[in-house]
């Protein structure tokens, strides 16, 4: 199976900071590489899919980067509703793997 | 506006069984492969099973090989997972997801059903 991490596990930021979260995958997944994220008691949301597409509806504050093995998902100017967990997840090969995620709270 | 619903989840005893619904609306649903995820707080987000959009080619997580079955019937716009011999550790949210192409992304989900495993 592929091993996804992700970094850090948590982070604490204010409204309106810019905010990077990293993630590794074990082996190349070829840019199938998505996040997602997700609200205590929701299901998770894709925010973007391939590395750098930005699903339908997702605002353009949110951008995905990244090749290979390794990717970044950045929050350019953090909102109240992105307060949230998020995950990336590789779609590569079966079965699908997703990072331990990451924990975005309020400062 | 697509719309995922799961139900069947419930509070089972150990080796148990649950046939877990997902019913589908908004979208073509014969022509999309369908995907069970689960989710427990120690675990996070786990990969269960696929299944192709005409049925005949189903995948799954290899600790659940041979206790979980994947099916669908497309006459109903309906997605099950059979979950049998349940253990402590299938306590989870199960959750139902699309996928659209191959190898795309998992965009919509639905909102989950929870199965307890309990004596």
């Amino acid at each position: 199976d592929i091993q996804m991490t992700q970094s850090p596990s948590s982070l604490s930021a204010s409204v309106g900071d810019r905010v990077t979260i990293t993630c590794r995958a074990s082996q190349n997944i070829n840019n199938y590489l998505n996040w997602y994220h997700q609200k205590p008691g929701k299901a998770p949301k894709l925010l973007i899919y391939d590395v750098f597409n930005l699903q339908s509806g997702v605002p353009s504050r949110f951008s995905g980067s990244g090749s290979g093995t390794d990717f970044t998902l950045t929050i350019t100017s953090l909102q109240p509703e992105d307060f949230a967990t998020y995950y990336c997840q590789q779609s590569h090969i079966i079965p699908r793997t997703f990072g331990p995620g990451t924990k975005v709270d309020i400062k | 506006q697509v719309h995922l619903v799961e139900s069947g989840g419930g509070v089972v005893q150990p080796g148990g069984s649950l046939r877990l619904s997902c019913a589908a609306s908004g979208l073509t649903f014969s022509s999309i492969a369908m995907h069970w995820f689960r989710q427990t707080p120690g675990k996070g987000l786990e990969w269960v099973a696929v299944i192709s959009s005409d049925g005949n080619r189903k995948y799954y997580t290899d600790s659940m090989k041979g206790r979980f079955s994947i099916s669908r019937d497309n006459s109903k716009n309906t997605l099950y997972l059979e979950v049998n011999s349940l253990r402590s550790d299938d306590t989870a949210l199960y959750y139902c997801a699309t996928e659209r192409a191959p190898r795309a992304a998992n965009d919509y989900w639905g909102q989950g059903t929870l199965v307890t495993v309990s004596s």
